[in-house]
């Protein structure tokens, strides 16, 4: 009954490899995020979307790429991996934009070698 | 943007005793604050939260208190168990901004 699910919860790749995130919620919220968490725990937004709508690009490089296939998915790409890329990777869902409450996954944590 | 700065960085407290958790946000427009605790290995969870409209609000153990005119919010908790041990996050956001704005976190540890 995982209510924001994130796979996988690990993944260690090279410099230069392109991968993916996934992330999907059962509590029928309108809106996902994704939040990049560095290693001083520092959580920034990246992306918001609302109904598959892509609002909020938090001046994330464009080889980030987020997908929301329907309002219960919000995939993210990676292409050309880079060392600054390692980080812990935050999905979150609210009912409908930022002031309710933000229900976290439990994180993917990227390591770029 | 908005910027939110929390202090302090890292709090120890012994058991039983209280801790108090401070934040500043920059933008008058923000209206609703919330408190997350991350434990280790998942991710941030709500514990507490506060809208502009309210100075105070309590929920057991735990209290947040909001001044709109210093814009400084603070996270009050009592009677401290060493299951509150965790980092904690006090966030800013303005209605409709699908922007929730997190300040650095507190790592409190409760000694038994």
């Amino acid at each position: 009954d995982t209510a924001v699910s994130q796979t996988p919860k690990y993944l260690v790749t090279q410099m230069g490899n392109d991968k993916s995130i996934k992330c999907e919620q059962n509590l029928g919220h309108d809106t996902m995020y994704w939040y990049k968490q560095d290693s001083k725990k520092f959580l920034k937004i990246m992306f918001s979307y609302n109904n598959k709508e892509l609002i909020i690009n938090e001046t994330v490089p464009n080889r980030f790429s987020p997908k929301s296939p329907d309002k219960a998915h919000l995939n993210l790409h990676i292409n050309s991996l880079e060392l600054g890329d390692s980080a812990v990777y935050f999905c979150a869902s609210s009912q409908a934009g930022v002031n309710s409450p933000l229900h976290f996954g439990n994180g993917t944590r990227l390591t770029v070698t | 943007g908005e910027n939110v700065e929390q202090h302090p960085s890292t709090l120890s407290v012994q058991e039983g005793d209280s801790a108090v958790i401070k934040c500043t946000y920059s933008d008058s427009a923000s209206n609703y604050f919330p408190w997350y605790k991350q434990e280790l290995g998942k991710g941030p969870q709500l514990i507490i939260d506060i809208r502009s409209n309210v100075g105070e609000k309590k929920d057991q153990r735990i209290a947040v208190t909001l001044n709109k005119t210093a814009k400084h919010f603070s996270l009050h908790i009592t009677e401290t168990q060493p299951e509150d041990s965790a980092v904690y996050f006090c966030a800013a956001s303005i209605d409709s901004s699908y922007k929730l704005i997190f300040g650095s976190g507190t790592r409190l540890l409760v000694r038994p």
